[in-house]
């Protein structure tokens, strides 16, 4: 078991341009979910899966965000036209099952930098 | 929406002492997390509590939640560097997304 991975650990992109983060979750874990962290503040909840289906989505994702785990696998979060106000962390976690018994364990994160 | 405040926002401790951060919750507590994160990398599972009065402990970090379930406390007994970083409560919110405290941020001093 060699934990949740993300690639890259840092992007630095110009403003309008599109990215692509990848998420790799713990192989036997069914839920993976997106966080972002902005300086000096906790993460935040962006959205989740079940296996393949999204189930929920904060407020926080605007439209210029889309986010997919094909064959409920590995997932990625694409961000388009990115704005200055897109950098931050950007976590992914994975856990073996549903609500609060099931512990969630992060990745070491991307870091976006939007110039 | 569930809130989370920790307490204090940060925190200078010299090595070999012991301390002590809160976590109030606005609502009650259904499932409280404690992460720990070093500096601009991801977090790393600490313990997790439920029940109310729960308390549990892994090497020299000891967490409680109380009766009420709607305060947490991280206790570090005998700090040592390997301490230092930012300690996160997370509690499970609308849909099993946690909801986060802004954290603490732990420094240790030689």
């Amino acid at each position: 078991d060699t934990g949740v991975s993300q690639d890259p650990r840092h992007k630095i992109t110009k403003r309008g341009q599109n990215v692509t983060f990848r998420c790799d979750p713990i192989s036997e874990h069914n839920r993976l979910y997106w966080y972002r962290q902005t300086l000096g503040q906790g993460p935040e909840f962006l959205t989740y899966f079940q296996n393949e289906a999204q189930l929920e989505k904060s407020r926080l994702l605007s439209d210029r965000f889309s986010a997919e785990r094909p064959k409920g696998s590995f997932s990625t979060l694409e961000i388009q036209r990115t704005e200055q106000g897109d950098s931050a962390m950007y976590l992914c976690a994975s856990s073996l099952g549903t609500g609060p018994s099931y512990e969630q364990y992060f990745g070491p994160g991307t870091r976006l930098t939007v110039t | 929406s569930q809130e989370l405040e920790q307490s204090p926002q940060s925190l200078i401790v010299q090595e070999g002492k012991n301390l002590t951060i809160n976590c109030t919750s606005s609502k009650t507590l259904y499932g409280l997390y404690w992460y720990k994160q070093k500096y601009g990398e991801g977090l790393i599972f600490l313990m997790m509590l439920q029940k109310g009065g729960e308390e549990k402990s892994h090497e020299k970090i000891t967490a409680k939640l109380d009766e009420k379930k709607q305060q947490s406390s991280l206790h570090i007994t005998a700090s040592q560097p390997s301490h230092a970083g930012i300690y996160l409560c997370g509690a499970v919110g609308g849909a099993d997304g946690l909801t986060f405290g802004k954290g603490t941020h732990l420094i240790i001093q030689p």
